[in-house]
């Protein structure tokens, strides 16, 4: 069926170090890529997005990645903080309109 | 601006029992998607509404209905409810189904099935 799944569940890291969180999709045709991240007690918040001709784009602090050959997206959060510890859902548009998303990678970083 | 609000927030219901759940998106967002979050499934999409109508259905039974309001708000129903209906179930508003990067979520109602 349609997934987008993550490689690690958790993901443990220093404050100011570089966080590396990772996705693999399996539906090709999709508009966009998206990543979303949820603190406790909270909805999904939206970090950044990358359309699907593109391979990279970069934010504030993150970076998204697509590698449309082997099916993967990452996202890049640069110089850590405790902020940052909550779960991070990568997620692709489909072709009218429907999100699907990706299990979930929960960031822990130690001060 | 206020964010998009949920209600209830927690709510508590027994098998077989329906629940209605509501969301009203940001002023000015008109369309308006469910999803149910559980730690076994995570994320999955419920429906999408744009201007009253129902645009995108996810892969859930018949027992999940939703509408939209001409306010843009909106409700969910769940009827005959099942112990896997536990779940966190969130609503996102956007200014249009083209943008669901611009999708804002509430906070979720917390709906537990005993």
């Amino acid at each position: 069926g349609e997934n987008v799944g993550l490689h690690l569940p958790t993901l443990s890291v220093q404050e100011g170090d570089n966080s590396i969180i990772n996705c693999a999709y399996s539906n090709s045709a999709s508009d966009y890529f998206i990543w979303y991240k949820q603190e406790s007690g909270k909805g999904p918040q939206f970090i950044i997005d990358i359309r699907s001709n593109m391979d990279k784009r970069q934010g504030q602090r993150v970076t998204v990645l697509l590698n449309k050959t082997v099916k993967h997206l990452s996202l890049q959060i640069a110089a850590t903080q405790p902020g940052d510890s909550a779960v991070y859902f990568c997620a692709e548009k489909k072709a009218g309109g429907k999100l699907i998303f990706g299990q979930g990678t929960e960031l822990s970083v130690k001060p | 601006k206020a964010g998009v609000t949920q209600t209830p927030r927690y709510l508590i219901k027994t098998r077989g029992q329906q629940v209605t759940l509501s969301c009203s998106p940001i002023s000015g967002h008109r369309s308006v998607s469910w999803y149910q979050q559980t730690p076994g499934q995570g994320l999955q999409f419920l429906f999408e509404y744009f201007s009253e109508t129902q645009r995108n259905k996810g892969n859930f039974p018949g027992r999940f209905s939703g509408r939209q309001f001409s306010n843009s708000r909106s409700e969910m129903n769940v009827s005959t409810l099942e112990l896997g209906d536990s779940a966190l179930y969130l609503c996102a508003s956007s200014l249009d189904p083209g943008r669901p990067y611009e999708q804002y979520f509430g906070p979720g109602t917390r709906l537990t099935v005993t």
